[in-house]
This record gives C-alpha cells, structure tokens and sequence, in this order.
C-alpha cells in the first residue's frame, strides 16, 4: 500500500521551456502532497506543502510564480517549472499523506537543462 | 542550530554487525518521528515511524525514542550489504511537514 507515483522520472530541455510534473497517489486519497527538491549530496528541502482544493503554501525563499503547483484532485497534485534555466536542474521529489498517516515519496524526477 | 542534526558519517560497519544510527532535535513540542532510507540516485523509502518513548521493533530494524533527550536513534541489526544508503531522520511538530536531518551514509562492509 502507499504508492506514490511521479512522472516523468527524468526530463533533459533547454533554458526557457516549462516542464510539468505530475504527482499521484495510486491506492489512497492524499489530504496533503508536498513538494522536494534535492541537490548532489545534501538532504531534501521542502518547497512547498499542497492541500486538495487549496493554494500551495511556499517555503521561504521559493517563488511561487516560477514553480507553480496545482492539487486538482485527492490523487492528483502537478509541479510545473516555468521558464526553466541550469540552475533548476535538481532531483525534485514529491510526497503524499493521508493524514495522519507517514509521508510517502514517489521515485522523482531528474531534471536536467541545458 | 539546525533543528534536526545527524552525523553526516560516513559511518563504516562489518557485515553481521549492528549499525547505529542517532538524530537529535531542536523542537521540544515535535510528535512523530521517522527514518527513511535512501539509495543513490533514488528516492526517500520509510521504513520506521516512532510517536511514544522507548522502542519500536521491525524485522531487523529499532527505533528508539527519547523525548526528554530530544534524541531519536536506529538500530539495524544483522548488517547487510543492501543497507548500505543514506539514512535521513524526519521530524514532525504535528503540523503536516516534516524537517530532515542531513543523512548519516552508511555503509556495509563485506
């Protein structure tokens, strides 16, 4: 049981395209999703937490207008990086509660720009 | 301070042997507690969550918790290669995120 699925799994574009990421819970309903980035050798950094329904709420530091998140669903959540540049090249990695229940991740995604 | 601290390691451990893994925290008012697995390349797995004082068994795995130390540590016993990953130790104020340590890497040795 809790199976998180992300897609893609790995994304290479060039500087200026936006990539979404999708984000579903396959066996249950997540009140909540949360979105990670991780960069070579350090630990994962929240970006920001989704409710179903509700406005993502950011981490300080993370600009809401360049990484857009829509939780459409209870199985759905999107990461959509707009007008990505080298610098937005990460592992971003999302998660997926069912309150109270642990977080689980899905596999990530590798995504590389030129 | 960092709110969750780990020893970045790497911590070196015989085969067979028992892995110990430690984690403290900042946050007296944290509730849950968890240590997730993570392979290279790969993303975090759960594999314990602890909410109470004292431990908690799974296979080969212990999570023991001490909230009065502010310290929440992993056992792994009978080592095996395959364990050999980062551990990360994730804690909850009961608000719904969760902050990560830095990762122990450890590392089984044939």
């Amino acid at each position: 049981g809790a199976v998180v699925s992300q897609h893609p799994s790995w994304v290479i574009c060039k500087s200026g395209t936006s990539v979404k990421i999708e984000c579903r819970s396959l066996d249950f309903q997540a009140t909540t999703m949360f979105w990670y980035r991780q960069f070579p050798k350090q630990s994962l950094m929240l970006m920001a937490t989704s409710n179903e329904g509700s406005k993502a709420t950011y981490e300080q530091g993370v600009e809401k207008d360049k990484f857009l998140i829509n939780h459409a669903s209870l199985t759905l959540s999107t990461l959509t990086v707009t007008s990505a540049h080298p610098e937005d090249s990460s592992f971003y990695i999302c998660s997926a509660r069912d309150a109270p229940l642990p977080q689980h991740f899905g596999d990530g995604t590798r995504l590389s720009i030129l | 301070q960092k709110e969750v601290e780990q020893n970045s390691g790497p911590l070196s451990v015989p085969e067979g042997a028992i892995a110990s893994l430690n984690c403290t925290y900042s946050d007296r008012v944290s509730q849950s507690f968890f240590w997730y697995r993570q392979y290279s390349g790969k993303s975090p797995e759960l594999i314990m969550s602890i909410y109470s004082n004292g431990d908690k068994e799974d296979g080969r795995f212990t999570a023991q918790l001490n909230k009065a130390s502010q310290y929440v540590s992993l056992l792994i016993r009978d080592s095996q290669p395959s364990d050999s990953a980062t551990y990360l130790c994730a804690v909850s104020q009961g608000a719904q995120k969760l902050v990560f340590g830095q990762g122990t890497r450890l590392t089984i040795n044939p």
